[in-house]
């Protein structure tokens, strides 16, 4: 059974501060990883994709990927109020176009103000 | 900017009966699913459509569900005889190479 484990929080940050998120997925296979996020009674939106080792920013975002250890995360900075959200974290086990994806629980993320 | 759409947003029906929600993908996008979210758990996967047949399917999508893309632009999610478990919020969701695009969800109540 392929698992994607994340802490379900909630994750509470001041404004301004950096947010840190973890995932654990359980195949080594693994092709790609992605974050959402997903607020109450919303759709997941998409927020970063990671596919090799390493860093990846975009904006206040980055996600980290750490193949050996099977471990994605992701980093928000200068957290603001609107980030307050479920983070997801999703993996896609096989290559290619088809994103069957499995998903975490997800991390509930509050910014205070 | 181009979107996945989905119909109705909210369905409540009584137990047995057969439901259909709807969407439409994203025009130039040429794999279709469905996710399903049952309230307070994780977004699963129920199936992958490509190429007018279905690419993949999870166990959950057994012989109750079935899906079709009646003409150009629909896709649709049947389900025969829904039972209380299939209350949950339905996603459709469209893909192009790099990223999974997904619609607003239809929630669907089973009484």
């Amino acid at each position: 059974q392929k698992e994607v484990e994340q802490n379900s929080g909630p994750l509470s940050v001041p404004e301004g501060a950096i947010a840190s998120l973890n995932c654990t997925y359980s195949d080594r296979g693994s092709q790609s990883f992605f974050w959402y996020r997903q607020y109450s009674g919303k759709s997941p939106e998409l927020i970063m994709s990671i596919y090799s080792n390493g860093d990846k920013e975009d904006g206040r975002f980055t996600a980290q990927l750490n193949k050996a250890s099977q471990y994605v995360s992701l980093l928000i900075r200068d957290s603001q109020p609107s980030d307050s959200a479920t983070y997801l974290c999703a993996v896609n086990w096989s290559g290619g176009s088809n994103y069957k994806l499995t998903f975490g629980k997800g991390t509930l993320l509050t910014v205070n103000p | 900017e181009p979107e996945v759409t989905q119909t109705p947003s909210h369905q409540v029906t009584q137990m047995g009966q057969e439901v259909i929600l709807r969407c439409v993908p994203i025009s130039n996008h040429l794999y279709f699913y469905w996710y399903r979210q049952i309230l307070g758990q994780k977004v699963e996967f129920l199936v992958s459509f490509y190429n007018n047949e279905i690419s993949e399917k999870s166990e959950i999508f057994d012989d109750q569900f079935s899906v079709e893309r009646p003409d150009g632009s629909n896709f649709t999610l049947k389900i025969r005889s829904t039972k209380l478990e299939d209350s949950a919020m339905y996603f459709c969701a469209s893909s192009e190479l790099t990223e999974l695009f997904f619609g607003e969800g239809s929630r669907l109540t089973v009484l």
